[in-house]
């Protein structure tokens, strides 16, 4: 079975500040697929990054930036000098090898406040 | 390029009856995977078709269908509504050619069940 776990279901920050979003994960597969998503109040969900289990070189994308771990199995979602533009909920998902099935975590919602 | 389209945004329909959503996936996507989004579940994975058939199919009674036609258009059906069918469907569309790439999605259709 396959579960992710968005411990943060809240996070409020000032604007300029630093967030790290977590995301833990199970699964008993050897391959599998790590995505994060925003949801602004709009309702869709936007696509932010994929990263598959043999790739655990983190990433940065402007201000957002990626920390995979398989050795605590977490992928972990930092965006620096956060923006009001930021808030949103979003969510951590993890898709097995063997079929394109998305399971989501909870979700973390975050404010960021001027 | 055309986004994700879902039709109709919002719906109110009565217990006992039954619905169906519409999904236009992105011009040359293949796969189409609805997911259903409530308070007290979050997102859950309904299921997915790839060339008009179903590859994945979430854990959700028999009441909830879906289908897709040749140009890649998705339908799903809910029968027999109850008030828990409640929620935000999202539709997510992918290229398909591959497991587990990138799925963008529509602004989803919120049903409220009364």
């Amino acid at each position: 079975a396959q579960k992710v776990t968005q411990a943060q279901t809240e996070i409020s920050v000032v604007e300029k500040e630093d967030v790290t979003l977590d995301c833990v994960y199970e699964t008993r597969d050897t391959t599998y697929y790590l995505f994060w998503y925003k949801q602004p109040p709009s309702g869709e969900l936007v696509f932010l990054i994929r990263r598959n289990s043999f790739d655990e070189q983190n990433e940065i994308s402007g201000r957002y930036s990626w920390n995979f771990q398989k050795s605590t199995s977490s992928f972990n979602f930092t965006i620096t000098a956060s923006q009001v533009v930021d808030s949103a909920v979003y969510f951590c998902a993890l898709s097995p090898n063997s079929g394109y099935a998305l399971n989501f975590g909870k979700g973390t919602s975050l404010l960021v406040t001027p | 390029k055309a986004g994700v389209t879902q039709t109709p945004r919002y719906l109110i329909k009565t217990r006992g009856q039954q619905v169906t959503l519409s999904c236009s996936p992105i011009s040359g996507h293949r796969s189409v995977s609805w997911y259903q989004q409530t308070p007290g579940q979050g997102l859950q994975f309904l299921f997915e078709y790839f060339s008009e058939t179903q590859r994945n199919k979430g854990n959700f009674p028999g009441r909830f269908s879906g289908r897709q036609f040749s140009n890649s258009r998705s339908e799903m059906n809910v029968s027999t509504l109850e008030l828990g069918d409640s929620a935000l469907y999202l539709c997510a569309s992918s290229p398909g050619g591959a497991w587990n790439t990138e799925a963008f999605f529509g602004q989803g259709t919120r049903l409220t069940v009364v």
